[in-house]
């Protein structure tokens, strides 16, 4: 089955806690991205990859990393998580002229 | 800067009724625009697409309509069902050249489908 994949779903963690999230797509898509929605704004792009060893930032990266080692990996790092990136974070994946795929999303609580 | 804006935070409609979701957008450079589905715990599913070169595209009970000169499009949905209750989010796709795979989302609109 084609797939996004994420871990952990759910997430309560405190203040400075270096965590990673991590995503997996099956369907060997070049571009992968994360997004957070919060409400009233809906989902903004963090941060994105055109394939790997290729990231750039998204519209609202700071206080996050990403890498692209793999093809079907691309994880999500907060090296020191902060009470306002708590979020609903979603990884999404899409080859060139398809739709957007996205995972099933990690609600991440920051204490 | 909010460059996609769903004005209409809910939306109630009864049953066999049709619905119709709103949205806005400030950057004509926008070449693609899509709508998606979210339900709770899962996340967004693609709807429907409709690329700038058109002014709709429909696909069953849904239709997209797209005005470029008012920089608005719709979503119709007709006859509207409660499994369609749900958050539906706008999106635009920014250009072609260096294609990043990025969507500019709207806030999201909230239908409710009464039985």
């Amino acid at each position: 089955e084609a797939q996004v994949t994420q871990n952990p779903r759910y997430l309560i963690t405190v203040t400075g806690k270096k965590l990673t999230v991590t995503c997996s797509q099956n369907m060997n898509h070049e571009y992968m991205s994360w997004y957070r929605q919060d409400p009233g704004l809906g989902l903004r792009q963090i941060y994105y990859s055109m394939n790997v060893e290729v990231t750039d930032k998204g519209d609202v990266p700071e206080g996050y990393k990403v890498s692209r080692k793999e093809k079907r990996n691309f994880p999500l790092i907060l090296e020191s998580p902060s009470p306002n990136q708590t979020s609903l974070y979603f990884c999404a994946s899409r080859r060139e002229g398809t739709s957007v795929y996205f995972g099933p999303g990690t609600r991440l609580t920051v204490l | 800067d909010q460059q996609v804006k769903q004005n209409s935070p809910s939306l109630s409609v009864q049953e066999g009724r049709i619905s119709i979701l709103n949205c806005d957008y400030t950057n004509s450079m926008f070449d693609y625009f899509l709508w998606y589905k979210k339900y709770p715990a899962e996340g967004p599913t693609f709807l429907i697409s409709i690329s700038s070169i058109k002014d709709k595209n429909e696909d069953g009970r849904f239709t997209v309509f797209l005005n470029k000169s008012a920089k608005h499009l719709s979503l119709h949905i007709v006859p509207s069902q409660p499994g369609d209750s749900a958050v539906y989010f706008c999106a635009a796709h920014r250009g072609s050249s260096g294609n990043t795979g990025k969507l500019i989302f709207g806030q999201g609109t909230t239908l409710q489908v009464k039985p």
